[in-house]
């Protein structure tokens, strides 16, 4: 059974950097997990902001940038805004259309 | 403009049956993966099934294999899940979305709730 990890919270300073990561319980992981990242507030269905790695998706501010760090995926925001106050999904591509789901990493901005 | 809807969600007794709809435009389900995500109250998002552009590839989440079914109406551009013997860990808003690998698309949900 595959786990994939996230921090469950993090803080940051209005203007901050602030990076998630995504990691696999087993390996890690690379381009061939085509790594994508989801911001999703209360209510309201997932956005897409990154996907294959780092590319954003159409709108997502360049604020937002996906990368391989090491073992893991990660997705930093530099320069926070209080609107980025949300709940942040990673998902890893595991092979004939299977794909899991981190559990989430709720950031706050203050 | 892409847009997906979903429909037939609603509350069922456990060991009961539901079908939802997921109604593309925009664009044609036959030339991309299709998958079903779902979310717990209060919890976080967990994929559920996916249907590739050509129908060779089915998948399921351990967790619901043998008991949900993913197929398309390409005439109608609809993808559905049917569900049956629902538990009540099943109970979540269900998304339809759109091919993760290319800038996914993602649907408003569908609230199933499965209670005595």
């Amino acid at each position: 059974q595959t786990v994939v990890t996230q921090e469950s919270s993090f803080s940051v300073s209005p203007g901050g950097t602030v990076t998630l990561t995504c990691a696999l319980s087993s390996g890690s992981v690379s381009t061939r997990n085509y790594p994508s990242w989801y911001q999703q507030t209360p209510g309201q269905s997932p956005r897409t902001l990154i996907y294959t790695t780092n590319i954003r998706s159409s709108g997502v501010p360049d604020r937002f940038s996906g990368s391989i760090l090491g073992s893991k995926a990660a997705l930093t925001i530099t320069g926070a805004q209080a609107d980025d106050e949300s709940e942040y999904y990673c998902l890893l591509y595991m092979g004939s259309g299977i794909s899991v789901f981190g559990g989430g990493t709720k950031v706050t901005v203050l | 403009e892409v847009q997906l809807v979903e429909s037939g969600g609603g509350l069922v007794q456990p060991g009961g049956s539901l079908r939802l709809s997921c109604a593309a435009s925009g664009f044609t389900v036959t030339n991309y993966w299709m998958h079903w995500v779902r979310q717990a109250p209060g919890k976080g998002l967990v994929w559920v099934a996916c249907i590739n552009s050509d129908e060779s590839t089915i998948n399921y989440a351990d967790s619901v294999k043998g008991r949900f079914t993913i197929s398309r109406d390409n005439a109608k551009n609809t993808v559905f899940l049917q569900m049956n013997n629902l538990r009540g860990e099943d109970t979540a808003v269900y998304y339809c979305a759109r091919e993760f690998n290319s800038g996914s698309y993602w649907g408003q949900g569908t609230l199933v709730a499965v209670s005595s």
